[in-house]
C-alpha cells in the first residue's frame, strides 16, 4: 500500500526566496512519485515526475525535486519564488501495477508575498 | 491542441436529481479516471477505466455510476444516493501502457446543490 504525507498546508514565501515543500512517502514497492500544481479553478498540470535513474528530477517552471529513498522523500524546491508560483501543489505517489493508481497527498497552499 | 474536456464548468443539482458529468479526451489514452476534490483532502479516486467496456470501483464509488462506451470517453453520473455531491471533480487520463505513467487532467466540474 502507498500513501502521501504533505507536511504544512500552507506555506508562504516572499518574492525571489527558496521555496520548499514537503512530501514524504510510505510505499512498500519502487515507488513512481509525481508533484502536481493546481491553479484556482482549474485541473491538476504535471510539474515533475520521478520512476528510476537520476535521483534529481527537474521540471518546468523552474521547480525540482529530490528522491531520497533513505529518507522517504520527494520534497518540491525551487531557488526564487514568483508571484506566478502561488497555487496549491499535490505531491503523488503510484506503485505501478496494472492500475497505476495515483495516492495524493491532502496539499500544500503556496502564497507569495511581494 | 490534444487535452481532456469537461463539462459543463458549474453545475448545479436539485434534491433527487441525476446529473451527467462529461469527460472528453483526444489524446488516444486507454485509462481514464474521475476524482473527488473536497478542501483540504486532496484528490479521492471514485472510478477508473483501463479499456472500453470495462471499469473499477475506486475508493469512493458509492452514490456514482459511469460507462465507457467509447474510448474517449467516460462521463461520471452523480446519483441521488450521493447525499454530499458539493465537490469539484475532476476527470485524468494516462498516457501509455508502462508502469509510472503520469496521469493529465482536464480543468474540472464544479457541482452544487440548489
Amino acid at each position: 500500500a502507498q500513501s502521501v504525507t504533505q507536511l504544512g498546508s500552507h506555506v508562504s514565501v516572499s518574492e525571489g526566496a527558496l521555496v520548499l515543500l514537503r512530501c514524504n512517502y510510505s510505499s512498500s514497492v519502487p515507488p513512481y512519485l509525481f508533484w502536481y500544481v493546481q491553479y484556482p479553478n482549474q485541473g491538476l498540470q504535471l510539474l515533475l515526475k520521478y520512476t528510476t535513474g537520476a535521483t534529481l528530477v527537474k521540471g518546468i517552471n523552474g521547480f525540482e525535486a529530490e528522491f531520497k529513498k533513505s529518507e522517504t522523500s520527494f520534497h518540491l524546491t525551487k531557488p526564487s519564488a514568483h508571484m506566478s508560483d502561488a497555487a496549491e501543489y499535490f505531491c503523488a505517489v503510484s506503485g505501478g501495477g496494472a492500475t497505476n493508481k495515483l495516492i495524493f497527498g491532502t496539499g500544500t497552499l503556496l502564497a507569495v508575498q511581494p | 491542441d490534444g487535452g481532456i474536456t469537461q463539462s459543463p464548468k458549474y453545475l448545479f443539482r436539485k434534491e433527487g436529481q441525476n446529473v451527467t458529468l462529461s469527460c472528453e479526451q483526444n489524446l488516444n489514452h486507454d485509462a481514464m479516471y474521475w476524482y473527488r476534490q473536497d478542501p483540504g483532502q486532496g484528490l479521492r479516486l471514485i472510478y477508473y477505466s483501463q479499456i472500453v467496456n470495462d471499469f473499477q470501483k475506486g475508493d469512493i464509488a458509492e452514490g456514482y455510476s459511469v460507462s465507457r462506451e467509447k474510448k474517449e470517453s467516460f462521463p461520471l453520473t452523480v446519483t441521488s444516493a450521493q447525499k454530499n455531491p458539493t465537490a469539484f471533480y475532476l476527470c485524468a487520463s494516462r498516457e501509455g501502457q508502462g508502469v509510472g505513467q503520469p496521469q493529465h487532467f482536464g480543468d474540472g466540474t464544479r457541482l452544487s446543490i440548489l
